[in-house]
């Protein structure tokens, strides 16, 4: 079974840093492109961030909003995703969701999602 | 202000056909693959349909997607009482090297 399990949220003020997880596990990590995605309160989902596979070369894409704050890293031994954030904002306030899409031998896709760690930046 | 447009709300009785659309431009759905999500609140979004019309396995066929030009649309027929959720078109985006949502549309079944 594939899970995703985040967990390093919590109350920060502004300007602070904070650095999610995710435990991935039931599926190959190594070859997953991960993704960060949020929703803010009331606010309808953005995407943050994702970071390729190994064999694909391994880089990060950001969001603009976040790009130079936020840094996505992987540990393809642990099967553990990261999301470094500093200088945070009242506007990175959000729940934040790792995802992944697999694709099968045909194409097929499949998403799965983590439960979600609430982020509140406020002073 | 979103990259992709979409309708606020929609809404729909039982047995109904819906459609929500999501309007882009060349560098997001005119060149890419539109992807659908459905969100309850609380719970983690779920993929309805990946490159423009396919439907993930457990998708039900009620559910189907369609894209023309930079503009695609996802229609739900039979509605239910359950499809009452939050839905949201996404595409990478070639410009903007990143991927992009739609606001989301609230769709009530009344």
């Amino acid at each position: 079974e594939v899970q995703l399990v985040e967990s390093g949220g919590g109350l920060v003020k502004p300007g602070g840093s904070l650095r999610l997880s995710c435990a991935a596990s039931g599926f190959t990590f190594n070859n997953a492109w991960m993704t960060w995605v949020r929703q803010a309160p009331g606010k309808g989902l953005e995407w943050v961030g994702r970071i390729k596979s190994r064999p694909d070369g391994g880089t990060a894409d950001y969001a603009a909003p976040v790009k130079g704050r936020f840094t996505i890293s992987r540990d393809d031994s642990k099967y553990t995703l990261s999301l470094e954030m500093n200088n945070l904002k009242t506007e990175d306030t959000a729940v934040y969701y790792c995802t992944t899409l697999i694709w099968g031998a045909g194409m097929e896709a499949a998403d799965y999602w983590g439960q979600g760690t609430l982020v509140t930046v406020s002073s | 202000q979103s990259v992709l447009t979409q309708p606020p709300s929609a809404s729909g009785t039982p047995g109904q056909r819906v459609t929500i659309s999501c309007s882009g431009r060349s560098s997001n759905i005119g060149s890419n693959y539109v992807y659908w999500y459905q969100h309850l609140p609380g719970t983690a979004p779920k993929l309805l349909i990946y490159r423009n019309n396919q439907r993930p396995s457990g998708v039900p066929d009620r559910f189907s997607g369609s894209k023309s030009g930079t503009s695609a649309s996802l229609a739900i027929s039979g509605l239910r009482s359950e499809d009452e959720a939050d839905y949201y078109c996404a595409a990478w985006d070639d410009s903007l090297s990143g991927w992009v949502f739609g606001g989301g549309t609230k769709l009530t079944v009344l």
